[in-house]
């Protein structure tokens, strides 16, 4: 099993620049996280999705959409890229609501 | 007020002693406490969830609940090299989901 998988690894995005941070996992779980870690800030939780067909916003959703394609799948985009946006982008999932999540690698964005 | 607040460290200890690290939260509805292990420049690991007050056990890991006093803390029994990490704590606050994370506390084993 992979477990959870991010693509890209590495981005460089120009301000104003759109962007869609793939996840995919392979353990069947339901529910899917997108986290991004800032020095001195920890991770905080962007959005959610509890099941399939359902999302819902984190501690900070703004400047992001996301898209729950199906089980396996969950996708973060970013519209207008912002340099407030430059962060390590984590997916994480789990088996259910309120339990431990399981993290991808990381994508590392920079927005100059 | 941070929702969820940690030593940040750096916490040095020698190898083979008891690493303590500790975290306290803030809302009183928070249901479920997890620590993770992150090395530089890699993802979080789960390594220990706990959901009732008390001790849990796990090899050299012990996670510690009081609600009463909103604290969680982990112990790291004959601490190792290779336990040289920064340690999350993560509560789950009673809306499903939503996940809280500290800063985290870096821990240096001393050979």
């Amino acid at each position: 099993n992979a477990g959870v998988t991010q693509t890209p690894k590495f981005q460089v995005l120009k301000t104003g620049q759109s962007m869609t941070l793939q996840c995919a996992q392979d353990m069947n779980h339901n529910s899917m996280y997108w986290y991004r870690q800032d020095p001195g800030m920890g991770l905080r939780l962007i959005y959610y999705s509890a099941s399939e067909g359902t999302t819902d916003k984190g501690e900070v959703p703004n400047g992001y959409n996301v898209s729950r394609l199906n089980k396996r799948e969950f996708s973060l985009r970013l519209e207008s890229a912002a340099p407030s946006q430059t962060s390590v982008y984590f997916c994480a999932s789990s088996e259910e609501e309120g339990v431990g999540q399981f993290f991808g690698p990381g994508t590392r964005l920079t927005v100059l | 007020q941070k929702e969820v607040e940690q030593n940040s460290g750096p916490l040095s200890v020698p190898e083979g002693a008891i690493a303590s690290l500790n975290c306290t939260y803030s809302d009183r509805g928070s249901q479920s406490f997890f620590w993770y292990r992150q090395y530089s420049g890699k993802s979080p690991e789960l390594i220990m969830s706990i959901y009732s007050n008390g001790d849990k056990e796990d090899g050299r890991f012990t996670a510690q609940l009081n609600k009463a006093s909103q604290y969680v803390s982990l112990l790291i029994r004959d601490s190792q090299p290779s336990d040289s990490a920064t340690y999350l704590c993560a509560v789950n606050i009673n809306t499903g989901n939503q996940f809280y994370f500290g800063t985290g506390t870096s821990l240096t084993v001393i050979p």
